[in-house]
């Protein structure tokens, strides 16, 4: 079946420091989603990408599609504080949705 | 807008008991969805409806787990008998489509199992 791996599994960053998440399918995906869950909560949408090669950018986010369609990023600049949370790529064959293992990101003030 | 909604929040059973999650997907929503999330891993789907027909359940224990969505709106997911192993979160989500867009999740369900 699909498997999506995520790496790094934990990473513990200082405040300002840049931040980076991969993902990487062993299929072709149709799309690949984000997400990101705050300690004791459930996760929240960050972002779909769904061309190759497509780059898109929230704030301090930005979020790469590989041309293959088989990998993708995250990269937080200049994390802060409110960044904690463990973000999950989910990659799309047809309709199903598997998630990655996530990322779990800590920012020490 | 409502979310979705699930219930209970929390459920604490012995092994070999049975349990029952219910979720009410967002209005307007055809596919519902339900994953499995053990501490310190993603999200693992379990069961994927399109209305009320099943997409996907090729991970689902069925000789113990069972999921109906019978009008094609709220869903119950059912475990019988419960194993120590599935002391999870069960997240229950919803999108318009089954191929595109974001999936809005529920606060979810923590099942304890001893």
């Amino acid at each position: 079946g699909q498997q999506v791996m995520q790496i790094p599994q934990y990473q513990h960053v200082q405040e300002g420091e840049d931040f980076t998440t991969y993902c990487n399918s062993s299929t072709t995906l149709s799309n690949i989603q984000w997400y990101k869950q705050r300690p004791g909560g459930h996760p929240v949408f960050l972002i779909q990408l769904v061309k190759s090669g497509e780059v898109k950018k929230q704030k301090r986010l930005t979020f790469q599609f590989g041309e293959a369609k088989k990998n993708s990023s995250l990269h937080i600049t200049a994390t802060q504080t409110t960044d904690v949370g463990t973000y999950f790529c989910a990659g799309r064959v047809l309709s199903t949705l598997t998630f990655g293992k996530g990322t779990m990101l800590l920012v020490s003030p | 807008e409502a979310g979705v909604a699930q219930s209970p929040r929390y459920k604490i059973i012995e092994k070999r008991q049975s349990v029952a999650f219910w979720c009410n997907p967002i209005s307007g929503h055809a596919t519902l969805y339900w994953y499995q999330q053990i501490l310190g891993q993603g999200p693992k789907l379990l069961i994927q409806f399109q209305n009320n027909g099943v997409v996907d359940d090729s991970q689902l224990p069925k000789d113990r787990f069972s999921a109906e969505r019978l009008k094609g709106v709220d869903s119950t997911l059912k475990i019988q008998p419960a194993k120590l192993e599935d002391s999870a979160v069960y997240l229950c989500a919803s999108s318009l489509g089954a191929n595109t867009g974001e999936l809005f999740f529920g606060e979810g369900s923590r099942l304890t199992v001893l």
